[in-house]
C-alpha cells in the first residue's frame, strides 16, 4: 500500500470548520483513499472514502487534489465529539483488504 | 453501538496463564480481523478470516491463536505472553470477503491486556 503524511496534530474550535490534510503523493491510479478515525477507548471508524471526484456524507466532506497528489477531510462544524485521531489510508482497487494504518492526525477541539 | 462487541474489555494476566478474547458481531458480515494496537506502533493487522476460513497471519507469533467457529464469532486464545504483548486488541468485520478496496470495516470497542 502507498504511504500517506499527515500531520500529528492539529487544534481547533468548537463550530469552526476544519481541514485536515493528508499527503499521498505516491498513490497509484487505483488506489480509493479511506478515512477513519478513533475517538478515545474507541475502535476506529469508518469516515468517508473516495478515489478522484469530491465526496460527501453525513459526517464530513472529501477534497481530493485534481492529480491525487493530496487529499483533504473537511469537518464543517467541529463539535467536542470529533476530537480524535483521524487515519488517512489508501486501498489498493487491486484487492488487498489490509487496512494499512498510520500514526494519524489528533484533532483537539476546544471549547 | 458498531455492532461489534468484545469480552471481555480488560484483563489483566500473568506470562503463564492462558486466557481467551472474545468478539462477536451482528451485521451478518463474512470477514473477520483481529488488529493490536499498541502504544506506541500504529494499529497493526494480525489476522483475517473470510466466511470462517483464515486468509491472513501477519506474521504473528505463536502464542496468539486465532480460531474463528462461525461468521458472527471470533476469538484469540493466549498463552505464554509476554508484557510486551501488553496492547489494545481489536476486533472488527466487514461485509465482503477479501479484495473488496471499498468495503467499510467496523471496529469493536477493544480489549485492554496487561500482561504482567
Amino acid at each position: 500500500d502507498a504511504k500517506t503524511t499527515q500531520p500529528n496534530s492539529m487544534e481547533s474550535n468548537e463550530e469552526e470548520p476544519v481541514h485536515l490534510p493528508c499527503n499521498h503523493s505516491t498513490i497509484s491510479g487505483t488506489d480509493y483513499i479511506h478515512w477513519y478515525r478513533q475517538l478515545p477507548s474507541q475502535g476506529p471508524e469508518y469516515v468517508i472514502h473516495g478515489l478522484t471526484s469530491n465526496v460527501n456524507n453525513r459526517m464530513a466532506s472529501l477534497a481530493i487534489a485534481e492529480d491525487r497528489k493530496s487529499s483533504t477531510l473537511i469537518l464543517h462544524r467541529a463539535t467536542l465529539r470529533d476530537a480524535a485521531v483521524y487515519y488517512c489510508i489508501l486501498r489498493d482497487q487491486g484487492g488487498s483488504e489490509k487496512l494499512v494504518f498510520g500514526k494519524g492526525t489528533k484533532l483537539t477541539v476546544n471549547p | 453501538e458498531t455492532g461489534v462487541t468484545q469480552t471481555p474489555r480488560h484483563l489483566v494476566m500473568g506470562m503463564t496463564n492462558k486466557k481467551s478474547l472474545k468478539c462477536e458481531q451482528h451485521l451478518g458480515h463474512n470477514a473477520m480481523y483481529w488488529y493490536k494496537q499498541s502504544a506506541k506502533k500504529p494499529l497493526e493487522l494480525m489476522f483475517v478470516y473470510n466466511f470462517k476460513e483464515q486468509t491472513e497471519n501477519n506474521s504473528v507469533p505463536s502464542r496468539f491463536s486465532p480460531e474463528c467457529p462461525n461468521s458472527s464469532h471470533l476469538f484469540l486464545h493466549l498463552h505464554t505472553l509476554q508484557p510486551e504483548d501488553s496492547a489494545l486488541y481489536l476486533c472488527a468485520s466487514s461485509q465482503e470477503p477479501s479484495g473488496a478496496f471499498t468495503d467499510t470495516q467496523y471496529f469493536g470497542p477493544g480489549t485492554r491486556l496487561t500482561v504482567l
